[in-house]
């Protein structure tokens, strides 16, 4: 199994650009996340997914969109970057959400707007 | 919500020493607490969770210990190493058990 598997590792985006980070999953998990990780300010949830077709916001939404069409994929919209989105963001999945058992993490996506 | 506090947010101790983190949490009815450590550079990993059915959890050189009273749980590495330098992040359920709330995290500097 690859695990969970997120593209890019690093992109760099101008002020109002778009852009979507990809993750999936080949380990069948119903349950996944994104979260946004700023220097010091530890794992801020931005959105999440119990399912393919159902997600619901996290703590930090605004100005993010996702989707969840299967089970594998869930990819994370920015639209009209802004520099506060600059930040590394981690995709993650779960067996049973993440407060049952452990989240496996993807290795991460750097990135800055500029 | 969920408020989940670190203290200290750094600590630095000698190979082979003991280190102690402790996280505080406000809902009482949180009832699963893991904590993660993340290499620099790396994705976080899942080194022990503790359910608030249980007072205390051991595996290997790491223990975790959760007062519910007080609402607070530690992380005690003992006989540190190099290697167990990093960022560790406790975090607390939230209700409904689908999410999770982290703290800020905690750098740990193992000096050989």
């Amino acid at each position: 199994n690859a695990g969970v598997t997120q593209t890019p590792k690093f992109r760099i985006l101008k002020i109002g650009q778009s852009m979507t980070l990809q993750c999936a999953q080949d380990m069948n998990h119903n349950y996944m996340y994104w979260y946004r990780q700023d220097p010091g300010m530890g794992l801020k949830l931005i959105y999440y997914s119990v399912g393919a077709g159902i997600t619901d916001k996290g703590e930090v939404p605004n100005g993010y969109n996702v989707s969840r069409s299967t089970t594998e994929d869930f990819p994370l919209r920015l639209e009209l970057a802004a520099p506060s989105q600059t930040s590394v963001y981690f995709c993650a999945s779960g067996v049973k959400g993440a407060a049952n058992e452990k989240l496996f993490f993807g290795s991460g996506t750097q990135l800055s707007v500029l | 919500g969920e408020n989940v506090e670190q203290h200290p947010s750094t600590l630095s101790v000698q190979e082979g020493d003991s280190a102690v983190i402790k996280c505080t949490y406000s809902d009482s009815a949180s009832n699963y607490f893991p904590w993660y450590k993340q290499e620099l550079g790396k994705r976080p990993q899942l080194i022990i969770d503790i359910r608030s059915n249980v007072g205390e959890k051991k595996d290997q050189q790491i223990a975790v210990t959760l007062n519910k009273t007080a609402k607070h749980f530690s992380l005690h590495i003992t006989e540190t190493q190099p290697e167990d330098s990093a960022v560790y992040f406790c975090a607390a359920s939230l209700e409904g058990n689908n999410r999770l709330a982290f703290g800020k995290g905690n750098q740990v500097v193992v000096i050989p």
